[in-house]
């Protein structure tokens, strides 16, 4: 069966390090992978979507890769800051042509100050 | 964007009865879904809904214990039906205005308590 994994360990870092969570996946060839952030009490936002041709994405301090040989995404935040404290959420999806994506179980982010 | 309004933000409700959960959209948008997220994990698609049309379930769930109704482009709602226990949990709508394979938007959840 379809199988999403991610750390399910809490993270936690020193303020001003890179941190970087992982996603891997089998049984499952997504078209595109998605990351999300969800804090306490409140729905996922989302962060960033990667294409299955596309190795690498940036937004502001976040970068996500995408391999699919490995099948696995790396999902970095550089500069971490406190407010980065959340549980992140990956998402592969459009396997086969479908619409629909399945999360992972998300990893939790502690930033120390 | 879409900003989504979700109501009730939270119910404590007593086995056996039901619970309505209303989603409204912003913009208009084709499909909506419904998500389930169970204490510390992550999110379970339940079903998803057209406007005009029934909506599609996911394994392990059916209609006589989730209906959703889809009565135009901007709402949608979810009973969750002769609740037990097991019910509780976070139920999250979910839109993707920018078409299929896009980013999406939740809104904030509503988190249900069975007693």
């Amino acid at each position: 069966s379809q199988k999403i994994e991610q750390n399910s360990e809490a993270l936690n870092i020193q303020e001003g390090k890179t941190a970087t969570l992982t996603c891997n996946y089998t049984n499952y060839s997504p078209a595109y992978l998605q990351w999300y952030r969800q804090d306490p009490g409140r729905g996922p936002v989302f962060l960033l979507l990667i294409r299955e041709n596309e190795k690498e994405k940036r937004k502001e301090r976040l970068k996500v890769t995408f391999d699919t040989t490995l099948k696995q995404s790396l999902f970095h935040i550089t500069a971490s800051q406190p407010a980065d404290s959340a549980t992140y959420l990956c998402a592969p999806g459009g396997d086969s042509g479908t619409y629909k994506y399945i999360f992972g179980t998300g990893t939790r982010l502690k930033v120390l100050a | 964007s879409a900003v989504i309004s979700q109501k009730p933000s939270r119910d404590i409700c007593q086995r056996g009865t039901s619970l309505t959960i209303q989603c409204q959209v912003d913009s208009q948008v084709t499909m909506m879904f419904w998500y389930r997220q169970q204490p510390g994990q992550s999110l379970t698609l339940i079903a998803t809904a057209n406007q005009g049309s029934e909506a599609t379930y996911e394994s392990g769930f059916v209609i006589d214990k989730f209906p959703i109704s889809r009565p135009n482009l901007t709402f949608s709602t979810l009973t969750v039906s002769n609740m037990s226990p097991e019910d509780s949990s976070i139920y999250l709508c979910s839109v993707e205005v920018g078409g299929l394979n896009t980013e999406a938007f939740f809104g904030q959840g509503t988190r249900l308590t069975v007693v």
